[in-house]
């Protein structure tokens, strides 16, 4: 069974950093991409950019370009998402997602971030 | 950059047939696809490839396209229904996914 698990809530203050997993089992998680979406509160989703965990190829929404990291740890099949510098925009809760053909197919449970002082 | 267009809400009756639809310039040359997404819930897959159902998914869910709109129909809509739905594609270049707007369905 294809599962993806995420790492759990978080809080952070504005200004620091963050990094969040995703971790895929029951499939060969090299051979797959991994999709980064944000859904901020009361709003709709966003493809933020994915990553191939087999040679860690990453592409970006140019909306997320230089706002955040792909990343991708294919000895424990883990794919991750961070920030250097958190804003309150950031409050969001993301998921992670498992692509076939660029379309998201199996999807994590999401991961709440929220920035506050 | 590119833009699915979906209305912010459609309203039905149970029982009637919900309708929402989906525009964007690369829809004649690219697939759409549609989410479900209940309250506090990961999206899940209703409708891949324009018009495919994944195993799991009630036949009153169907899916058409023609030209540059993606139409997602829920025959005898129930009120289990009740959620966001959003369509998705990817652009021309292929290279980058996209996300509609998203549609509230109320069945009410």
């Amino acid at each position: 069974e294809v599962q993806l698990v995420q790492s759990g809530a978080e809080v952070k203050k504005p200004g620091e950093s963050l990094k969040i997993s995703c971790k895929g089992s029951g499939y060969s998680f090299t051979s797959y991409w991994i999709g980064w979406v944000r859904q901020m509160p009361g709003k709709g989703l966003e493809w933020m950019g994915i990553i191939y965990p087999g040679d860690s190829d990453t592409r970006y929404s140019p909306s997320f370009q230089g706002q955040v990291t792909i990343s991708a740890d294919k000895s424990i099949s883990t794919a991750y998402l961070q920030w250097s510098s958190l804003k309150a925009s950031d409050t969001a809760m993301y998921y992670c997602a498992r692509l076939e053909q660029l379309v998201p197919e199996y999807w994590g449970q999401g991961t709440l971030v929220t920035v506050s002082s | 950059s590119y833009e699915l267009t979906q209305p912010p809400s459609v309203s039905v009756s149970p029982g009637q047939t919900a309708r929402i639809t989906c525009s964007g310039d690369a829809l004649p040359k690219k697939y759409a696809y549609w989410y479900q997404q209940k309250s506090g819930q990961a999206p899940v897959l209703v409708i891949y490839e324009d018009s495919k159902r994944p195993s799991g998914i009630p036949e009153r869910f169907s899916g058409s396209s023609s030209g540059t709109m993606a139409t997602l129909t829920i025959s005898g809509a129930q009120v289990e229904d009740e959620a966001d739905y959003y369509c998705y594609s990817t652009d021309s270049s292929g290279n980058r996914g996209v996300f509609g707007g998203g549609t509230k369905l109320t069945v009410l």
